[in-house]
């Protein structure tokens, strides 16, 4: 049964640094690799996608990097921001549904 | 382009009273889906459509919930009777591409039950 985990749960950063999140999962026989963000009461927005081919993903101040053999992935967002404040949640598909972490609760004060 | 469209927003019941939530998926999505979302957790799938058909529906609690996507568009989640613990977050889900394809979510219906 895949598993996925995030690290940290929750992480809270000053202004402009620069920061890593990270997602592991189980099972290394996915199709894809799924970053979304989740704002309080609100749905999820997906950031970006890496197919199973793929090393990483790029868009804007994200870059997503994906190491199918060691089931890891990390999202990197560069000089953040307090906008970027919100859930960040990482999902993997394989044979079974789209599965998801719990997430990491990102908190950047200005 | 409009994305996925959930109504209501919130729904507040007493325990044992039916409810049910409406999906609209970006159009020309064939594939829908029906996520749970508990509190501190993330989404868990409850029933996967490709155009009216469910192919994947091994999640979805059948005593109480059901569910229907009668003409391959827009789609309705039943519960009766409705739980306590049935209080979560009712996400909807569409992609163009089936099984692998990048998924767009709708806002949610956050579901109370008293």
């Amino acid at each position: 049964k895949q598993e996925v985990t995030q690290i940290p749960a929750a992480l809270s950063v000053p202004e402009g640094e620069n920061l890593v999140l990270n997602c592991s999962f189980t099972d290394s026989a996915i199709y894809n690799l799924q970053w979304f963000r989740q704002d309080p009461g609100k749905g999820l927005t997906s950031l970006l996608l890496i197919q199973s081919s793929q090393r990483e993903q790029t868009s804007g101040r994200l870059n997503a990097s994906l190491d199918k053999s060691s089931g890891r992935s990390t999202l990197y967002i560069a000089a953040s921001q307090p906008g970027d404040s919100a859930t960040y949640l990482c999902a993997v598909r394989g044979n079974t549904p789209l599965v998801f972490g719990k997430g990491t609760r990102l908190s950047v004060i200005a | 382009e409009a994305g996925v469209v959930q109504s209501p927003r919130y729904k507040i019941i007493e325990k044992k009273q039916p409810v049910a939530f409406w999906c609209n998926p970006i159009s020309g999505h064939n594939t829908l889906y029906w996520y749970l979302q508990n509190l501190g957790q993330g989404p868990e799938l409850l029933i996967r459509y490709e155009n009216e058909e469910a192919v994947d529906d091994s999640q979805l609690p059948k005593d109480r919930f059901s569910a229907e996507r009668l003409k391959g568009v827009d789609s309705t989640l039943k519960i009766q009777p409705a739980e306590l613990g049935d209080s979560a977050v009712y996400l909807c889900a569409s992609s163009l591409v089936a099984g692998a394809g990048e998924q767009f979510f709708g806002p949610g219906t956050r579901l109370t039950v008293l």
